[in-house]
């Protein structure tokens, strides 16, 4: 397994403006992915970030709008640029586990409130 | 199509019920399968993870594949009212990095 933590657990913004979320784990992994879940639909990955690489976006989703840093195998920041009540929503964090990454664990998230 | 589908629920049952939550999928080469319970306000927290087809039991917890029918299913046996959350199922492909698909989750209830 893995523990995971993401700061803040919470906060409400105002809109035009930005929010970085951090994710630590307390092993390293090659593999953590990001991602938003809104009320009665389900996980929608939005990136996965790899050490010493670009991150990969997933269809719907820009750098521009999420910019995301893996500085090491223990941590990322996924960035909320610019936002709109539109963003409102969870983020989580997660890694892969398992030779062919066939489980993920999850932070417990981040609840963000867009005004 | 979706490539999962789950019954959001909400479902509700009396405490020491068996709860049945399942999915349904539509991509046959699927060959991992995960149960996720989530309390509210936290992260999911795996529950349960199956390798291809057949039953996989821990404790109260029993996770079941039917690959033929592209179903899985979670069952809870002696339901506790800490059983209250959202379950949701996922799986993947072989080979693929990233690629889990997930239900939409199934709002459970447990009442004393």
């Amino acid at each position: 397994s893995a523990v995971i933590s993401q700061k803040p657990s919470r906060d409400i913004c105002q809109r035009g403006t930005s929010l970085t979320i951090q994710c630590q784990v307390d092993s390293q992994v090659t593999m953590m992915f990001w991602y938003r879940q809104q009320p009665g639909q389900s996980l929608t990955l939005i990136a996965t970030a790899n050490q010493g690489s670009e991150a990969t976006y997933e269809s719907g989703f820009v750098i521009d709008k999420f910019p995301i840093s893996r500085p090491n195998l223990t941590f990322s920041t996924l960035t909320v640029s610019n936002m709109s009540p539109e963003d409102s929503s969870i983020y989580l964090c997660s890694v892969a586990r398992g030779g062919g990454a066939e489980t993920q664990y999850f932070g417990p998230g981040t609840r963000l409130l867009v005004l | 199509q979706k490539e999962v589908e789950q019954d959001p629920g909400p479902l509700s049952v009396p405490e020491g019920a068996i709860v049945s939550l399942n999915c349904t999928y539509s991509n046959s080469a699927f060959q991992y399968f995960m149960w996720y319970r989530q309390y509210s306000r936290k992260g999911p927290e795996l529950l349960m993870y199956t390798y291809s087809s057949g039953n996989k039991e821990d404790g109260r917890f029993t996770a079941q594949v039917d690959k033929s029918s592209k179903y899985i299913s979670l069952f809870i046996r002696d339901s506790q009212p800490s059983d209250s959350a959202t379950y949701l199922c996922a799986m993947k492909l072989p080979n693929t990095g990233n690629q889990f698909y997930f239900g939409t989750g199934t709002s459970l209830t447990v009442i004393p």
